[in-house]
């Protein structure tokens, strides 16, 4: 079977730093993105690893260990407005096909 | 720049009753893409379409069809709508090659 583990809520305060694991099982590995969505909206695209290592995006930071099948999205300096649902997602193929987690809730609080 | 155009936003359909989801996407992607999303739980692809004139099965096609009708429009059809379809529906796009999928704003769907 196919499987993306995240927690599923996780709370911190203002102006700390945060990480959001994923560890995944699936057939087919294009790499790992990470999407955020406020209260039900549309998701948007935070960032991508196909390969291991750091990539750095401002406040966000995604991390990529292939050999574990791992991965994790940090958050640094947080604010009130990155309270949202945090979703990893595996890319399968060429096609673009992904395949998502079910979600990580953080709730940042003052 | 609309981005991804998603019609309706809201929809209350009865069991039983058929209808079709339309999605446009003025970015000139290839891909595009069918999810559904269920209270507490990530997006489940439904179909896909890799590029014009092709369409594949995602997670939880059952139930639904798709027609991509142009480079521009992937429409998802619910011949006999039944209550477990109720969801939140959300079309995306992309470059074939390149990162990210950029999502409509989705369809509320309720099948009483």
């Amino acid at each position: 079977g196919q499987s993306l583990e995240q927690p599923s809520e996780v709370t911190a305060v203002e102006g700390a730093i945060v990480q959001i694991n994923c560890t995944y099982q699936t057939s087919g590995f294009y790499g790992l993105s990470w999407y955020q969505q406020h209260d039900g909206g549309a998701p948007t695209f935070l960032s991508y690893n196909a390969l291991d290592g750091l990539e750095e995006t401002g406040r966000f930071s995604s991390f990529l260990s292939r050999s574990d099948s791992y991965g994790y999205l940090l958050l640094q300096e947080l604010q009130m407005k990155d309270s949202a649902s945090y979703f990893c997602a595996v890319r399968q193929n060429q096609g673009g096909k992904l395949i998502f987690g079910q979600g990580t809730e953080l709730s940042v609080k003052p | 720049n609309a981005g991804v155009t998603q019609t309706p936003k809201f929809q209350v359909l009865k069991t039983g009753q058929s209808m079709t989801l339309q999605c446009a996407q003025d970015m000139n992607h290839n891909s595009m893409y069918w999810y559904r999303q269920d209270p507490g739980m990530g997006l489940r692809l439904i179909y896909y379409s890799a590029s014009e004139g092709t369409t594949d099965k995602g997670e939880v096609p059952n139930g639904y069809n798709v027609s991509r009708l142009n480079k521009r429009e992937f429409s998802l059809r619910l011949e006999s709508a039944a209550p477990s379809q109720t969801s939140v529906y959300f079309c995306a796009s992309s470059d074939t090659r390149v990162q990210p999928q950029h999502f409509g704003d989705g369809t509320r769907l309720s099948i009483l």
